[in-house]
């Protein structure tokens, strides 16, 4: 089956830095996608990897290792409004996103 | 550019009730579909439609149905609501060359 693992929560401390995992399955694989979404609000579009290794977009970096079916999203001097919900999503063989459940980030001060 | 919008934004509904949600998209993406997002579990694909005039089923599509006459719109029905349908509906529409996904704002839906 399809599957997309990544942790349910994570708490990091405003300024530092926080790296989000992700692990999937998926019948074939077309890209890894990840998104904001801060609550009540729709997912924005963060970052797409299709090869392996780092992309880099400012604060946010994104890491893919097909081999392992593994990503993470790195996030630098976290500020207050990070404090979201960070979607993983692969795109299998049919273009469909399998999306992950999400990861609750919580910031503090 | 308003991008995607939804109608309406929430809505509570008795069980039984029919009712249509509304997607437009003013991004002249080809490709566009239906999500509902429950909490502790991902976005669940409804339906999708890769071109106007064709449609497909995706992971849940039992309850529901769509059209796609033309580009920019996208309706989900839901014939006859029940209590399991409540949930967070958002559309989304995705461009060729990269295929992202954008949404819409959601709607927020109550069945009783």
């Amino acid at each position: 089956g399809q599957n997309i693992d990544q942790p349910t929560e994570m708490t990091a401390t405003e300024g530092a830095i926080v790296q989000i995992n992700c692990t999937y399955q998926t019948s074939g694989f077309n890209g890894l996608f990840w998104y904001q979404q801060h609550a009540g609000e729709a997912p924005t579009f963060l970052s797409y990897n299709v090869l392996d290794g780092l992309e880099e977009k400012g604060r946010f970096s994104s890491f893919l290792s097909r081999s392992k079916g593994y990503s993470y999203l790195l996030l630098k001097e976290l500020q207050m409004k990070d404090s979201a919900s960070y979607l993983c999503a692969a795109m299998d063989s049919n273009y469909q996103l399998i999306w992950g459940a999400g990861t609750k980030l919580i910031i503090k001060p | 550019t308003a991008g995607i919008t939804q109608a309406p934004t929430s809505q509570i509904l008795a069980a039984g009730r029919s009712m249509t949600l509304r997607c437009t998209q003013d991004m002249r993406h080809n490709a566009m579909y239906w999500y509902r997002q429950d909490l502790g579990l991902g976005l669940r694909l409804i339906h999708y439609s890769n071109t106007a005039g064709t449609t497909g089923k995706g992971e849940v599509p039992d309850g529901y149905s769509v059209s796609r006459a033309n580009t920019d719109d996208f309706p989900l029905t839901l014939a006859s609501a029940v209590p399991s349908q409540t949930s967070v509906y958002f559309c989304a529409s995705s461009e060729e060359t990269t295929d992202t996904q954008y949404f819409g704002p959601g709607t927020r839906l109550t069945v009783l």
